[in-house]
């Protein structure tokens, strides 16, 4: 089955740095990688949305990786803000009957980060 | 503001009870996603419904049900509530059922079972 993984522990950054989260999947080869920030008790929001035959996506201090070789894809958040601490999801597109957790788009179950001022 | 709009927001009910949770989506979309997530849990699909059509299944017990209306807006059921039910239930919208649209979630519903 599909296996997304996300760095399960939290990821301590000191504010201004810049902090990259991990987003590790498996088997399936999905066309497009999403992310997403939820803070405690709301709903995700989106953030970013790359496609496979992009290597990157900017928006602002984010910038998104996807390296379809090595299955994996890099959030980056530049000079980075205490208002930046959440937990980030990634999502791919990875059907149900490939084994994906849902229909639509499969989360990992997040970084969370905490931007230390 | 997400657009998504979810009712209520907290829920306090005992154990064998019923209740129903009610999403309106973006304007526009015509996928609803159902997800519950427990504490310190992932998020965890339990169904998809598209333009009125339910699409697929995730883990939705059989006490669960759900359907979207004419109008887009859609009701989960659950039913015979277990402590085990308690969690927050979010409902995500998209304009497509395909992963290449981004979802946009609702601020979700605490229910509390007791």
């Amino acid at each position: 089955s599909q296996k997304i993984e996300q760095n399960s522990e939290a990821l301590n950054i000191q504010e201004g740095k810049t902090a990259t989260l991990t987003c590790n999947y498996t088997n399936y080869s999905p066309a497009y990688l999403q992310w997403y920030r939820q803070d405690p008790g709301r709903g995700p929001v989106f953030l970013l949305l790359i496609r496979e035959n992009e290597k990157e996506k900017r928006k602002e201090r984010l910038k998104v990786t996807f390296d379809t070789t090595l299955k994996q894809s890099l959030f980056h958040i530049t000079a980075s803000q205490p208002a930046d601490s959440a937990t980030y999801l990634c999502a791919l597109d990875i059907p149900l009957y490939s084994g994906g957790g849902a229909d639509g788009l499969t989360f990992g179950k997040g970084t969370h980060l905490i931007i230390q001022p | 503001d997400s657009g998504v709009t979810q009712t209520p927001k907290h829920l306090i009910t005992a154990t064998g009870q019923r209740v129903t949770l009610r999403c309106s989506p973006r304007s526009g979309d015509l996928s609803v996603y159902w997800y519950q997530q427990s504490l310190d849990q992932g998020l965890q699909f339990l169904i998809h419904y598209y333009n009125g059509e339910e699409r697929a299944k995730g883990n939705i017990l059989e006490r669960f049900s759900a359907q979207q209306f004419p109008d887009l807006h859609s009701e989960l059921n659950l039913s015979s509530l277990e402590l085990g039910d308690s969690a927050l239930y979010f409902c995500a919208s998209s304009y497509g059922g395909l992963g290449s649209y981004e979802q946009y979630f609702g601020p979700g519903t605490r229910l509390t079972v007791t």
